[in-house]
């Protein structure tokens, strides 16, 4: 079974500086999928970026990107020039490779992210 | 844009009582899923549907069931609610049949079971 693991509960960051959000995951697969969600407060989840295992290069998305170690099974987030709205709660998440009943994502505990004015 | 909607955004239910959870989503998804959200749990698996009529357990669906008899519409039901399942649950939706799709969550329902 897959597992994601988040060792930091809560960080905290001031406007317009640099964070990074880290994430392990155990896995006997090569072909499967990692997620970073972020849930802000009273608001729905939605995706900040993926990445997929095949990929050497590492994803970004505006001032998000990720540090994709896959022998050192790690994915950690980089958000840059914080703002104010990335206050929220940050999941990391996995996903098999494959259709059907590998659809599912496992997810991590969720790191609480505040952002100081 | 993709749209998941759950039929109440807080639920006070007694113990014993049948719980009868909705999710609609209405981009066509093939994938469905319901999820319980717990302080310091993460999200964690109930049950999920990669197609009409089917189910597949998640982690935890003991005490839960579900039901997919229309591709837009995945119910979750507990059939005689508990103390211990009070909690946030979430529905999302997936394009399928690639596991590459981005799941879409609803705003979740704050359950309490008194």
């Amino acid at each position: 079974a897959q597992t994601v693991t988040q060792s930091q509960p809560e960080m905290s960051v001031q406007e317009a500086e640099t964070v990074t959000l880290s994430c392990t995951y155990d896995t006997s697969e090569n072909n499967y999928y990692l997620f970073w969600y972020k849930q802000p407060p009273s608001r729905q989840m939605i995706l900040v970026i993926r990445q997929e295992a095949y990929k050497q290069q590492n994803a970004t998305e505006n001032r998000f990107s990720v540090n994709f170690q896959k022998a050192a099974k790690s994915f950690s987030l980089k958000i840059s020039d914080s703002q104010l709205g990335d206050t929220a709660m940050y999941f990391c998440a996995f996903e098999m490779g494959g259709t059907g009943a590998n659809s599912k994502l496992t997810f991590g505990k969720g790191i609480t992210l505040s952002v100081r004015p | 844009d993709v749209k998941v909607t759950q039929s109440s955004r807080y639920l006070v239910k007694r113990t014993g009582e049948k719980v009868f959870l909705e999710c609609v989503q209405d981009m066509d998804h093939e994938n469905m899923f319901w999820y319980r959200q717990d302080p310091g749990l993460g999200l964690r698996l109930i049950y999920f549907s990669y197609d009409v009529k089917m189910k597949e357990k998640g982690d935890i669906p003991e005490g839960y069931s579900v039901s997919r008899e229309k591709k837009e519409r995945f119910s979750l039901i507990l059939e005689s609610a508990s103390t211990n399942q009070t909690s946030m649950y979430l529905c999302a939706s997936s394009p399928g049949p690639e596991s590459t799709d981005t799941q879409y969550f609803g705003p979740g329902t704050r359950l309490t079971v008194l």
